[in-house]
């Protein structure tokens, strides 16, 4: 099956770093790939959608200055949140997809915690 | 109105029972149609996909589609304990933006020895 790698699994982070989070679909070639994002129980909230070799698109109310994503091949997305702060710690989680209205596999996600 | 609306639970049924969970979504454009399970503080797993009208089996778990009434529906047969996590309904959306995967916030299911 569609396999996604996510790294790392959890960080630890000082206020106001930035931390990288990796995302790379390890057996298909993922045309799209979205970011999401966790608090504790609540649902998952799609954070931005990105497709290989151009910009993404960031859903209402998500800062893109503040969460890069960059997908510069089609296995490879990447997202960087910059000067992070204690509330931006959540668990974020990648998703790739290959064909169009194919379904989404995810990564393990990322817990961040911002201190 | 919400775009995915599910009953949050928890819904609980005995070990061994059938585990109905519901799903109503607004966009009749929805073409797609996806079950996840996820466990607490664990990324979600996709368990089922359904893309046309009727019932789709795949061992224990059968999903149910009616775009009509804009339902969709996910049966859990002979329930065990690890069937406990909350259950994720996900309409594929198209829009001019592209496909975009809109969540439910869940059902949580509770398997009960």
């Amino acid at each position: 099956g569609a396999v996604v790698s996510q790294h790392p699994s959890r960080v630890i982070c000082k206020s106001g770093t930035s931390v990288k989070i990796e995302c790379r679909s390890l057996d298909f070639q993922a045309t799209t790939m979205f970011w999401y994002r966790q608090f504790p129980k609540q649902s998952l909230m799609l954070m931005a959608t990105s497709n290989e070799g151009s910009k993404a698109t960031y859903e209402q109310g998500v800062e893109k200055d503040k969460f890069l994503i960059n997908h510069a091949s089609l296995t490879l997305s990447t997202l960087t949140v910059t000067s992070a702060h204690p509330e931006d710690s959540s668990f974020y989680i990648c998703s790739a997809r290959g064909a169009a209205n194919s379904p989404l596999h995810f990564g393990n996600g990322t817990r961040l915690t911002v201190t | 109105q919400k775009e995915v609306e599910q009953n949050s639970g928890p819904l609980s049924v005995p070990e061994g029972a059938i585990a109905s969970l519901n799903c109503t979504y607004s966009d009749r454009g929805s073409q797609s149609f996806f079950w996840y399970r996820q466990y607490s503080g664990k990324s979600p797993e996709l368990i089922m996909s359904i893309y046309s009208n009727g019932d789709k089996e795949d061992g224990r778990f059968t999903a149910q589609l009616n775009k009509a009434s804009q339902y969709v529906s996910l049966l859990i047969r002979d329930s065990q304990p690890s069937d406990s996590a909350t259950y994720l309904c996900a309409p594929f959306i198209l829009t001019g933006g592209g496909n975009k995967l809109t969540f439910g916030t869940g059902t949580q299911l509770k398997v009960e020895l």
